[in-house]
């Protein structure tokens, strides 16, 4: 199985701050690569795919790149709305597997 | 908007069975294939299982290939999850979530708590 290796565990950022948030893949996943977000109590959310396409009805400050096996989340002006889980998924080989989680507090 | 809603959780002795519905509107249902993917408490999200719009095709993780059954019934636009043998490791919060032809899920339940445990 591809293993998606997701940093940091947890961050805490201040409003309007630049957030990046990565995912390292143990092989080329060829920009199959998306982010969710979850917040508390509700069901996650797809963000982005295809490693920077957005999902309609997303913010414009949230932004995805990378390439081969290096991939990040962005999130330019951190908002209070904002704080949440984050997970990226790799879509290129079965199984889909995922990375462990970044929790995002607002500072 | 679309929405799906899982029932059918709660405690299970190991060893024992349960059967998790996800029932879904605000779509037509029988045009997606629909997974189900848990987590754990302190745990990364975990794929489980998928199936296919018409049920042809179905892919099971390895951890519960042969003790969890997917099915799906479309004229009620419900998915199932049929358990059995469970172990304590199956505790998580499971999820249904739909599939994406480019292998992502665009829209995710609001979870059903499974927790295996005498």
């Amino acid at each position: 199985d591809i293993q998606m290796t997701q940093s940091p565990a947890s961050l805490s950022a201040s409003l309007g701050e630049t957030v990046s948030i990565e995912c390292l893949a143990s092989e080329d996943i060829s920009n199959d690569l998306a982010w969710y977000q979850r917040k508390s109590g509700k069901s996650p959310q797809l963000l982005m795919y295809a490693a920077s396409r957005l999902e309609d009805g997303v913010p414009s400050r949230f932004s995805g790149s990378g390439s081969v096996t290096r991939y990040s989340l962005k999130i330019s002006g951190m908002q209070p709305e904002d704080e949440a889980d984050y997970f990226c998924q790799q879509s290129y080989k079965y199984p889909p597997t995922f990375g462990g989680g970044t929790k995002l507090e607002l500072k | 908007e679309v929405q799906l809603v899982e029932s059918g959780g709660g405690l299970v002795q190991p060893g024992g069975s349960l059967k998790l519905s996800c029932v879904a509107s605000e779509f037509t249902f029988s045009n997606y294939g629909m997974n189900w993917i848990r987590q754990a408490p302190g745990k990364g999200l975990e794929w489980v299982v998928y199936i296919s719009s018409g049920s042809s095709y179905i892919y099971y993780a390895e951890t519960v290939k042969g003790r969890f059954t997917i099915s799906r019934d479309n004229a009620n636009n419900a998915l199932y999850l049929h358990m059995t043998s469970l172990r304590s490791e199956d505790t998580a919060l499971y999820y249904c979530a739909r599939h994406v032809d480019s292998g992502y899920f665009d829209y995710w339940g609001q979870g059903v708590m499974v927790t295996v445990s005498s």
